[in-house]
């Protein structure tokens, strides 16, 4: 099974800053990655497809970026509305893995 | 509207059996992959099943193998998950999610409480 370490596991941050969540995959798994914001008591939202495709309605101050086995998720000035738990997931291969999630709250 | 809506959730007790339904709209449901994915309380995201809509082949994750069937109805639009001989450990919220543009629209969930 291919292991999706994400980091960090929680971050506080302020508005404005910019954030960055990084997703190691432990093989090659191309550009199949989503990335998904998930809000408490909300289903999961995937905001990034195939590693840096932006989904539509997504807000371009998220972008995501790399391929093989490196991967990121940028939020290039953070908003009230972002804080929330991230994950990433591959989709190259089964069983399809999750990251354990990045927390990102209010500093 | 796009959408999927799951039902079917509920308390069982360990040993029983539920079967979960997804009601797909607003897009060509018959070619889409589709997926199960259930979230523990306080837990993370654990992908559970998943379903080709081109020849049906159908993948599980080892936990629910030989005790869960994932299927599809094309002509309802509906997708289904057979649970059976369920641990206390399934308890969770499921979650039906398509494949298109990745695997890009989720269902709002169903509750599923395993417990004596």
């Amino acid at each position: 099974d291919i292991q999706m370490t994400q980091s960090p596991s929680s971050l506080s941050a302020s508005v404005g800053d910019r954030v960055t969540i990084t997703c190691r995959a432990s093989q090659d798994i191309s550009k199949w990655l989503a990335w998904y914001q998930q809000k408490p008591e909300r289903a999961p939202k995937c905001l990034i497809y195939a590693a840096s495709n932006l989904q539509g309605g997504v807000p371009s101050r998220f972008s995501g970026s790399g391929s093989g086995t490196d991967f990121t998720l940028t939020i290039s000035s953070l908003q009230p509305e972002d804080f929330a738990t991230y994950y990433c997931q591959q989709y190259n291969s089964y069983p399809r893995t999750f990251g354990q999630g990045t927390k990102v709250e209010i500093k | 509207e796009v959408q999927l809506v799951e039902s079917g959730g509920g308390l069982v007790k360990p040993g029983g059996s539920l079967r979960l339904s997804c009601a797909a709209s607003g897009f060509t449901f018959s070619v889409c992959h589709m997926n199960w994915v259930r979230q523990a309380p306080g837990k993370g995201l654990e992908w559970v099943s998943s379903v080709r809509g081109t020849n049906s082949d159908t993948y599980y994750a080892d936990s629910v193998q030989g005790r869960f069937t994932i299927a599809r109805d094309n002509a309802q639009n509906t997708l289904y998950l057979q649970m059976n001989s369920l641990r206390v450990e399934d308890t969770a919220v499921y979650y039906c999610v398509r494949d298109a543009s990745g695997p890009d629209l989720w269902g709002q969930g169903t509750l599923v409480i395993v417990s004596s």
